[in-house]
């Protein structure tokens, strides 16, 4: 069965200093990989998404993420907060062949510190 | 403007009261999905719909029902809600394979 676990529920950095989100899928083939931002009271905007093109994928804000088959693991980065990151980030897995279907991680809440 | 539209956005009802929510969207998407989101659980999906008339059960979709008649609108229709279906809901749309467009969400209240 296709899941994806982020390993941390909360992360908090400093203005300025790296972030690393981590995300861990499991899935049979190859998936579709995104992250998803949710700023609080808002609904979700997608950062980036990994479709079996690079692995080492860029997105929206100075995020981004590789995608590293032999660990199932797609850990979101940034090299320097910013305080408007404040906010909910989800990894979510689209199994292969099944394009409709989305899987949620459980969310990571990032806090960054004046 | 591209966006998927969700009525009502606010909610509070009783028990065993039947209700709908409305999904619409304007970007002649084939997909639409409809989501729960409850604290500490992520987003986890009801149902889906890759086409008209083409629906298919996600991971949580016991007391719910969905409707694609129109490719643009995908209601949710909860027929006898219960206080554990307090949460609040996301309708999202895409093409086949590509990102979803995530509307506003309702925040549904079961008394």
């Amino acid at each position: 069965a296709q899941s994806v676990t982020q390993l941390d529920s909360h992360v908090s950095v400093s203005e300025g200093t790296p972030v690393l989100l981590r995300c861990n899928y499991s899935s049979s083939y190859s998936p579709s990989l995104f992250w998803y931002v949710q700023h609080p009271n808002k609904g979700l905007q997608l950062l980036l998404k990994y479709t079996s093109a690079a692995t080492l994928v860029k997105g929206i804000n100075g995020f981004e993420a590789e995608f590293k088959k032999s660990e199932t693991s797609f850990h979101l980065t940034k090299p320097s907060a910013h305080m408007s990151d404040a906010a909910e980030y989800f990894c979510v897995v689209s199994p292969w062949g099944q394009g409709g279907k989305l899987i949620f991680g459980q969310g990571t809440e990032l806090s960054v510190k004046p | 403007e591209a966006q998927v539209t969700q009525n009502p956005r606010y909610l509070i009802t009783v028990t065993g009261k039947k209700l709908t929510v409305t999904c619409s969207q304007n970007m002649n998407h084939e997909y639409m999905s409809w989501y729960r989101q409850d604290p500490g659980l992520g987003l986890r999906q009801i149902y889906y719909s890759m086409n008209v008339e083409v629906t298919d059960k996600g991971d949580v979709p016991e007391g719910y029902k969905v409707s694609r008649k129109e490719k643009r609108n995908f209601p949710l229709i909860l027929e006898s809600p219960s206080p554990n279906q307090t949460s609040l809901y996301f309708c999202a749309s895409s093409a086949p394979y590509n990102e979803q467009f995530f509307g506003p969400g309702t925040r549904l209240t079961v008394l």
